[in-house]
C-alpha cells in the first residue's frame, strides 16, 4: 500500500526567500505525482504534473522534481510572496491498482 | 469554461441522518473522483468514475455510503446513516479522460459537512 509523507507538516518564511517543499512516496511503482495548493475553506488547484518518466517540471516561479528511485519528490517555489501561503499537498499515481493517494500536506505561511 | 460545481456548500446534520452531495464535473470530462478530507489531513479517495463504470472503491466504507453516476454525467454522493467520524470537507474532482499515467485533476470548492 502506497505511503505519502510530507515533511515539515508546517513552514515559515520570510518573503523573499526561497520554499523548499518535500514529498516522500513508499511506493516507486508511480505513473505521476501532481502537486497542488490548497486555500482555507477552498478546492485544491492543480500547480504541477510530473510524468514517471520525466524529472521535473516547472511553471513561472514553481520547479518540481522527481526522483522515483529514492521515492521523493521536491517542490521548490523561488522568491516567495504572501500570495503564496497557502497548504500544498502532492499526490500520487499508484502503477499498482491504479491507487491515488495525497500526501498529508504543508501548510506554508510566507511573512511580509 | 466552466470549473466542477458542487452543491450543497455547507451542510449541518445530526448522527444518523442521512445526506446527499452534488457534482457536476467541467463539461466532457469522463473520469470523476470523490474525496473526503478530514480536518488537518490530506484527501482520501473514496470513489473514482470513468464515464458511469467505477474504477476504483475500495476506500468506499460500503455499509453507509453509496454514489452514482447514472448518464456519466453528474454524481451523488450519500451517506445514510451518518456519523459523527464522517464530518468532513467532501470533495468532487475530475479530469478528461482517467487513463493511466494520469492527468491533472480539477476540483470541486467542496461540501463541508458537520455531524453533530
Amino acid at each position: 500500500k502506497q505511503e505519502v509523507t510530507q515533511i515539515p507538516a508546517a513552514l515559515s518564511v520570510p518573503e523573499g526567500e526561497n520554499l523548499v517543499l518535500n514529498c516522500s512516496f513508499t511506493d516507486s511503482a508511480i505513473y505521476n505525482l501532481q502537486w497542488f495548493r490548497q486555500d482555507p475553506g477552498k478546492g485544491l488547484t492543480s500547480l504541477l504534473l510530473i510524468q514517471s518518466s520525466q524529472r521535473e517540471q516547472t511553471s513561472g516561479r514553481l520547479n518540481a522534481s522527481l526522483d522515483k528511485s529514492s521515492g521523493r519528490s521536491t517542490l521548490y517555489i523561488a522568491a516567495s510572496q504572501p500570495g503564496d501561503s497557502a497548504t500544498y499537498l502532492c499526490l500520487s499515481l499508484g502503477a499498482a491498482g491504479n491507487k491515488l493517494t495525497f500526501g498529508g500536506g504543508t501548510r506554508v505561511l510566507v511573512k511580509p | 469554461e466552466a470549473g466542477v460545481a458542487q452543491s450543497p456548500r455547507y451542510k449541518i446534520i445530526e448522527k444518523r441522518q442521512s445526506v446527499a452531495f452534488w457534482c457536476n464535473p467541467i463539461s466532457g470530462h469522463a473520469t470523476l473522483y470523490w474525496y473526503q478530507q478530514i480536518l488537518g489531513q490530506g484527501p482520501k479517495l473514496l470513489i473514482q468514475f470513468q464515464n458511469n463504470g467505477v474504477v476504483d472503491d475500495s476506500q468506499l466504507p460500503k455499509d453507509r455510503f453509496s454514489a452514482e453516476r447514472l448518464k456519466g454525467v453528474d454524481s451523488t454522493l450519500k451517506i445514510q446513516p451518518a456519523k459523527l467520524e464522517d464530518s468532513a470537507v467532501y470533495l468532487c474532482a475530475s479530469s478528461s479522460s482517467g487513463r493511466q499515467g494520469g492527468e491533472t485533476q480539477y476540483f470541486g470548492p467542496g461540501t463541508r459537512l458537520l455531524v453533530l
